[in-house]
């Protein structure tokens, strides 16, 4: 069974520009959710869908944002990057919510560096 | 808001030796502890989690951490590391009843030397 897939795995934009990253999660998983890591800041939340519905979203600006396809696949999008947005984006994938026993399997992520 | 504070960015210790990572968060009425370990190359990984009950909770690699509340810490410790412990370790708080909806450290690196 095929983990979680995140594409492309780095990616490199200058300031203004805008990024859109995607995640396919674990066969069978329809929730996926979405994380910021920076050696800064560590990892924060970012969203999470389930069922193609965003159902929560973490302290970020609206320039970041994503949708969840039929198929559960995953997108973020950030607009208007900036120098500050450079970082590793992890995606996490699960069966469902299953509140704090749900188990998550997190992707490799995408490292984004913004020049 | 919650916070989570891993006071060492990086601990290095000789095989065989003891380890504890240590980890404190802001205080809520109610929060759930997770503690994720990152191995090179390899997506984060849940290593053990308090919910409720016994204060101490432990993992099937040798990991335990303990909850203590008075203190706000949850820190983790392993007797005896090995080598193939070394990785990027990641304490983390819910106070929202979810397991996505998390609060990390900004881990710390343990190093296993030989």
């Amino acid at each position: 069974k095929a983990g979680v897939t995140q594409t492309p795995r780095y990616l490199i934009k200058t300031r203004g520009q805008q990024v859109t990253l995607s995640c396919s999660p674990i066969s069978g998983h329809r929730s996926v959710s979405w994380y910021q890591q920076t050696p800064g800041q560590g990892l924060q939340f970012l969203f999470e869908y389930f069922s193609e519905t965003q159902r929560n979203k973490g302290n970020f600006p609206g320039r970041f944002s994503g949708r969840q396809f039929s198929n559960s696949r995953s997108e973020m999008n950030v607009s208007t990057l900036e120098l500050g947005d450079s970082a590793l984006y992890l995606c996490a994938s699960s069966l469902e919510p299953q509140g704090l026993n749900e188990k998550l399997f997190f992707g490799s992520g995408t490292q984004l560096s913004v020049l | 808001a919650q916070s989570v504070t891993q006071l060492d960015s990086q601990v290095p210790v000789f095989e065989e030796a003891p380890v504890e990572l240590r980890c404190n968060y802001s205080s809520s009425v109610s929060v759930y502890l997770f503690w994720y370990v990152q191995y090179p190359n390899q997506g984060l990984q849940l290593l053990l989690k308090y919910l409720s009950g016994s204060t101490l909770v432990k993992s099937i690699n040798g990991f335990e951490a303990e909850f203590n509340k008075s203190q706000t810490s949850f820190h983790l410790r392993k007797p005896s590391v090995h080598i193939s412990d070394t990785a990027e370790y990641f304490c983390a708080v819910s106070d929202s009843g979810s397991a996505r909806q998390l609060t990390f450290g900004s881990g710390t690196q343990l190093t296993v030397l030989p």
